[in-house]
C-alpha cells in the first residue's frame, strides 16, 4: 500500500514569506508526528496528533509554527514570516498508535529559506 | 534534561565486525518503548528494532539486536557481521506511556570500512 506522502519534497522561499508543508499518513494511521532536521543533526520533535484528541505542541519553537490535521487524516505544517533559521527537513510520520507505535516515515520536505 | 543520549557521535567499524551503538535515556515512566532507526544519505528512515519496557527478551530482527539494560536505562544496538550498506546515520527514539510522543537521539554516524 501507500506510504507516507509529503509535499512539496523541495521549498524555497524568501525570508519574511509563508509557507505550508503537507503530510498525507498512511490510511488508517491515527498518530501523526511533524519533526524537524537541520543538516547533520537529529531529528527535532514539533508537534504529534492522535485520533480527536487535542495535539501536543510542546515541540513548536515558535508561535510562527503551527498544524492541523483535517478529519484525522491530513495534515499541515505552516510556517508564517519564515527565517534562514527556519531551513531544514521537515519530517513527517505517522504510525497505527495502540498497541503498534513503530513509526512510518515519509520522505521529508526540505525547506530552504533564502 | 536529555531524554534520550548517544554518546558516539561517530564510528568507525571494519566490515565483517560486530558493532554495538550506544543508547541511555531518562525516563520515570514505567511503561515506554525504545526503537532503533536507521537514516541512510538518502535521508529516508529506517525502522529496524523496537523493545518495550516490559518486554523479557531483548528485541531481534536479523542482524540486529537490542541490549536492553533495564537497570542501567540502556538500549544498545548490536549489528552483527556489518556490511558497507550498513554506512548510515543510525538514530535511538523512546515513547513514554503518559504522552505516546516519540522523541530522538541526536544520533551516531557509523562508517563501515572495505
Amino acid at each position: 500500500g501507500a506510504g507516507v506522502s509529503q509535499s512539496p519534497s523541495n521549498k524555497v522561499t524568501e525570508k519574511g514569506k509563508d509557507v505550508e508543508l503537507r503530510c498525507d499518513p498512511i490510511s488508517g494511521h491515527t498518530a501523526l508526528y511533524w519533526y524537524r532536521q537541520s543538516l547533520g543533526q537529529g531529528l527535532e520533535f514539533l508537534i504529534y496528533f492522535q485520533g480527536n484528541s487535542a495535539p501536543d505542541k510542546s515541540g513548536l519553537p515558535s508561535d510562527r509554527f503551527s498544524a492541523e490535521r483535517t478529519g484525522g487524516s491530513v495534515s499541515t505544517l505552516t510556517i508564517q514570516r519564515t527565517q534562514q533559521e527556519d531551513s531544514a527537513v521537515y519530517l513527517c510520520a505517522s504510525s497505527p498508535g495502540q498497541a503498534n507505535y513503530e513509526q512510518y516515515f515519509g520522505p521529508g520536505t526540505r525547506l530552504t529559506v533564502t | 534534561a536529555q531524554k534520550i543520549t548517544q554518546t558516539q557521535p561517530g564510528m568507525f567499524v571494519q566490515e565483517k565486525e560486530a558493532v554495538t551503538l550506544d543508547c541511555t535515556y531518562d525516563t520515570s515512566d514505567p511503561s515506554y518503548g525504545l526503537f532503533w532507526y536507521k537514516q541512510p544519505s538518502s535521508g529516508e528512515m529506517i525502522f529496524l528494532i523496537y523493545q518495550g519496557s516490559y518486554d523479557q527478551q531483548n528485541a531481534t530482527e536479523g542482524r540486529y539486536s537490542l541490549n536492553f539494560q533495564k537497570a542501567r536505562k540502556s538500549a544498545n544496538l548490536v549489528i552483527s557481521a556489518s556490511q558497507l550498506g550498513d554506512s548510515a546515520m543510525y538514530f535511538c527514539a523512546m515513547r513514554e506511556h503518559r504522552d505516546d510522543k516519540i522523541i530522538f537521539g541526536k544520533g551516531t554516524r557509523l562508517h563501515i570500512l572495505p
